[in-house]
């Protein structure tokens, strides 16, 4: 198995423009998880959903986020519009369900100037 | 929820010497307790883990302790090396509940030849 997948792996653009991060789960994990990690904030948990559906969403930071999963081997995070706060790198984790070890894709590298 | 405080933020040691790195949570319905590792510019990745029915668990130069009455868990690494140096992160969930994992805000270990 190929692991997480994410795409792209780094992501630079400017303040105002939509982003669009991806995601591909291990093979039949059903727990997908987005988390944000910055020096200031350390690893955040953003959302999560079991089964393709969305249990916990309040990380978000805002309505600016978004997320969603239309099947079981993808999940999109999109931030519309982005600002320079954003800038960070987000992981895409999976685990066979909630409980069990996460396994963490590379991570974008979001950088909004 | 959950609160997990995590401690050194950051730990420096000479090759060979011992590191310990502790952290205390809040929810003592807590069950699992997951330890990362996150090398510069790399995913985190799981290193060891400890259910609270174990007060302690070891793997080669690496071993975990819970003390569940106090709520706090610790990670030894023995005999340190300098491919030792990342960032760890401990984490405390419920397992097989629809909680999710609290992550530590991380402690940088750096390993001096």
């Amino acid at each position: 198995d190929a692991g997480v997948i994410q795409s792209p792996r780094h992501e630079v653009t400017e303040m105002g423009q939509e982003v669009t991060l991806r995601c591909k789960p291990i093979s039949g994990h059903n727990s997908l998880f987005w988390y944000r990690q910055t020096m200031m904030r350390g690893l955040e948990l953003l959302i999560y959903f079991n089964n393709n559906v969305p249990i916990d969403d309040s990380g978000m930071p805002e309505d600016r986020f978004s997320a969603k999963m239309p099947n079981a081997s993808f999940s999109t995070l999109k931030i519309q519009p982005s600002e320079p706060r954003d800038s960070a790198v987000y992981f895409c984790a999976s685990s066979r369900d909630t409980s069990y070890e996460q396994y963490f894709g590379p991570g974008t590298r979001l950088t909004v100037t | 929820g959950e609160n997990v405080e995590q401690h050194p933020s950051t730990l420096s040691v000479q090759e060979g010497d011992s590191a310990v790195i502790k952290c205390t949570y809040s929810d003592s319905a807590s069950n699992y307790f997951p330890w990362y590792k996150q090398e510069l510019g790399k995913r985190p990745q799981l290193i060891i883990d400890i259910r609270s029915n174990v007060g302690e668990k070891k793997d080669q130069r690496i071993a975990v302790t819970l003390n569940k009455t106090a709520k706090h868990f610790s990670l030894h690494i023995t005999e340190t090396q300098p491919e030792d140096s990342a960032v760890y992160f401990c984490a405390a969930l419920l397992s097989g509940g629809s909680y999710i994992p609290t992550f530590g805000r991380g402690t940088s270990l750096i390993v001096h030849p």
